[in-house]
């Protein structure tokens, strides 16, 4: 079974401050990792995915996230926080066989003046 | 672009009254899925699409069908809304490939109002 955990539900940063989002899973097999982010209203869009290549992974909007398999994390982080960043971030985890994925209870951004 | 449309973006209906929400797809995805996500919370998996293959997850309510007349179409149809299925309503779309992961697309949601 698979699992995600998101922890904080809530995270504020001043703009141009680091921003941290933290994704734990639970795999029994090679997991497959994704960060959506959701503005209000709308879709969910992805940001970055880790599919067993580079451990470190870039996404857009200058996101970026890295696999610890020892630490079973995946941490969504951006040197520099931008208002337009506020917005409702969500992990998931997959794996090959299934059409299911598993969502975290997801993060939402509060970016300050 | 390719992309998942779903119409209409906004949905007002009375209690009881049933309704139907569509989604398209131009990227030939053979995976259909539809989400239900509440205010807050992450997205919950009501069934899926295999082609014409209809997967239901066993703990969506029998007031949700869903309809796949063909590769680009599916609906979801409410038959009697609650209160409680006040609620943005996602497409996505995946393609299904031999031993690796099937990233799912996500089309902008409909949100739903019952009155």
């Amino acid at each position: 079974a698979q699992s995600v955990t998101q922890l904080g539900s809530h995270v504020s940063v001043s703009e141009g401050a680091l921003v941290l989002l933290r994704c734990n899973y639970s795999s029994s097999v090679p997991p497959y990792l994704f960060w959506y982010v959701q503005y209000p209203n709308q879709g969910l869009q992805l940001l970055l995915k880790y599919t067993s290549a580079a451990t470190l992974v870039k996404g857009i909007n200058g996101f970026e996230a890295e696999f610890k398999k020892s630490e079973t994390s995946f941490h969504l982080t951006k040197p520099s926080a931008h208002m337009s960043d506020a917005a409702e971030y969500f992990c998931a985890v997959t794996h090959s066989g299934t059409y299911k994925y598993i969502f975290g209870t997801g993060t939402r951004l509060k970016v300050l003046a | 672009d390719a992309m998942v449309i779903q119409n209409p973006r906004y949905q007002v209906t009375q209690f009881g009254k049933p309704v139907t929400l569509s989604c398209s797809q131009t990227l030939n995805h053979n995976v259909m899925y539809w989400y239900q996500q509440k205010s807050s919370q992450a997205p919950k998996l009501l069934f899926h699409y295999y082609d014409k293959d209809f997967n239901n997850e066993a703990d969506t309510p029998d007031n949700f069908q869903s309809r796949r007349p063909n590769t680009s179409f599916c609906f979801l149809d409410i038959r009697s809304p609650g209160l409680g299925d006040a609620a943005m309503y996602l497409c996505a779309t995946s393609r299904e490939l031999q031993g690796a992961y099937n990233e799912q697309f996500f089309g902008p949601g409909t949100r739903l109002t019952v009155l």
